[in-house]
């Protein structure tokens, strides 16, 4: 029984497309996240959801959405996608910022 | 915000050797130090953390210690194998904060 899960585990798109992925998590966790890992590694935060509350990171372009349906969802939706775009998104959740993460599998999209 | 920078980058150990991976944080603040290991195509997971009321956390082979006043600490692992083989972030976080904030990673590299 997966505790964050994603979907999908990849995805190749053509530039210019939009695209959607999703996130649950069954832990009862109040918050969500939603990280950008770059071919180098870096673990980059895009947005932070808690109780309710969006936080955006100012450096995330607005063709990026969030949305969440309930507490225990939190899925991202990618409008006109550009090459630089291409990277593994990996969303998690957590009781609070302040505590350990549990991380879902990751969604490696690259696009063409 | 918060900065983390770590080091080294890149870490190759003989099996049975130990390592060690430094991590600094930049916000007095910071209250909360997990440290995750990511192996190859998989996500990151929560190794063990620390908060800023102890010094030195020990679970087996793996120990983390806390420096407040040098705004540092430490992840060790003893007697490697080579299943310790993997990228290890280091994370900092404060009470009220929006997320965990994360080093640029540290590739661990064990030789049987």
């Amino acid at each position: 029984d997966t505790a964050v899960s994603q979907t999908p585990k990849y995805l190749v798109t053509q530039m210019g497309n939009d695209k959607s992925i999703k996130c649950e998590q069954n832990l009862g966790h109040d918050t969500m996240y939603w990280y950008k890992q770059d071919s180098k590694k870096f673990l980059k935060i895009m947005f932070s959801y808690n109780n309710k509350e969006l936080i955006i990171n100012e450096t995330v372009p607005n063709r990026f959405s969030p949305k969440s349906p309930d507490k225990a969802h939190l899925n991202l939706h990618i409008n006109s996608l550009e090459l630089g775009d291409s990277a593994v998104y990996f969303c998690a959740s957590s009781q609070g910022p302040n505590y350990g993460y549990t991380f879902g599998s990751g969604t490696r999209l690259t696009v063409v | 915000g918060e900065n983390v920078e770590q080091h080294p980058s890149t870490l190759s150990v003989q099996e049975g050797d130990s390592a060690v991976i430094k991590c600094t944080y930049s916000d007095s603040a910071s209250n909360y130090f997990p440290w995750y290991k990511q192996e190859l195509g998989k996500r990151p997971q929560l190794i063990i953390d620390i908060r800023s009321n102890v010094g030195e956390k020990k679970d087996q082979r793996i120990a983390v210690t806390l420096n407040k006043t040098a705004k540092h600490f430490s992840l060790h692992i003893t007697e490697t194998q080579p299943e310790d083989s993997a990228v290890y972030f280091c994370a900092a976080s404060r009470t009220g904060a929006n997320n965990l904030f994360f080093g640029t990673g540290t590739r661990l590299t064990v030789i049987p």
